[in-house]
């Protein structure tokens, strides 16, 4: 079964640079989540969207934006990168109508290390 | 404010043998899901099961099960007959309403294994 789909994996950057994460969802999945998990942590909520317009905002600074697109992607932007940014970067995707029950599947993440 | 708490940081079981992992669970909001994500050491948050608030019966998948205790406000996670993959943190979560977006986690319980 298709999963949900992140890229990069893997990710590198130097203080004050840019950052842009991509989630591809689970196809027909209507509503994605954006997480970031620091090291020894839990997975904290950043902001999620549903069909393409932001459904809820969690801890998420004013340097990082998302969106949703047509085609339900969704990038993470991240500008003016901290050292405090290195962390693991998690999408989610669910169908909200129906289906699986409202059960969030996770993508494989996307490791950033801000140098 | 809705809110997890998992009190074990660190579990030890025999393989073969069945473990219980805490969580308890805070909300004013009478819909609500649970869930239970596994995350070895690879890094990929892996889902596991889920129990909604309204369920009349406790939720299982395979070897894993979710005794669900509303009034304690309790959703501990059982897994029977442990083998050595099990070895990872485990971490709790909730989402309010039926529609809602925002999921918070708890601190994760490490499970190990020993054979």
């Amino acid at each position: 079964a298709a999963g949900v789909i992140q890229s990069p994996r893997h990710l590198i950057k130097e203080k004050r640079e840019t950052a842009t994460l991509k989630c591809y969802p689970i196809p027909r999945h209507d509503t994605v989540y954006w997480y970031q998990q620091g090291p020894g942590q839990d997975p904290q909520f950043l902001i999620s969207f549903y069909e393409k317009m932001q459904s809820d905002k969690g801890s998420i600074p004013d340097r990082f934006s998302a969106q949703q697109f047509s085609d339900y992607h969704s990038e993470l932007n991240m500008s003016s990168l901290e050292l405090g940014d290195s962390a693991l970067y998690f999408c989610a995707s669910r169908r909200l109508a129906g289906g699986t029950r409202g059960t969030q599947y996770f993508g494989p993440g996307t490791r950033l290390l801000v140098l | 404010a809705q809110k997890i708490t998992q009190t074990q940081p660190g579990m030890f079981v025999q393989e073969k043998e069945a473990v219980t992992l805490d969580c308890t669970y805070d909300t004013s909001d009478p819909s609500y899901g649970l869930f239970w994500y596994k995350q070895p050491s690879s890094g990929e948050m892996i889902f596991l099961i889920y129990q909604g608030s309204y369920d009349q019966q406790n939720a299982t998948e395979g070897r894993y099960s979710l005794n669900f205790q509303k009034a304690r406000k309790s959703a501990n996670l059982v897994i029977s007959a442990s083998q050595l993959g099990d070895s990872a943190m485990y971490f709790c979560a909730m989402r309010e309403g039926d529609g809602g977006f925002k999921t918070i986690f708890g601190a994760g319980t490490r499970l190990f294994v020993k054979a």
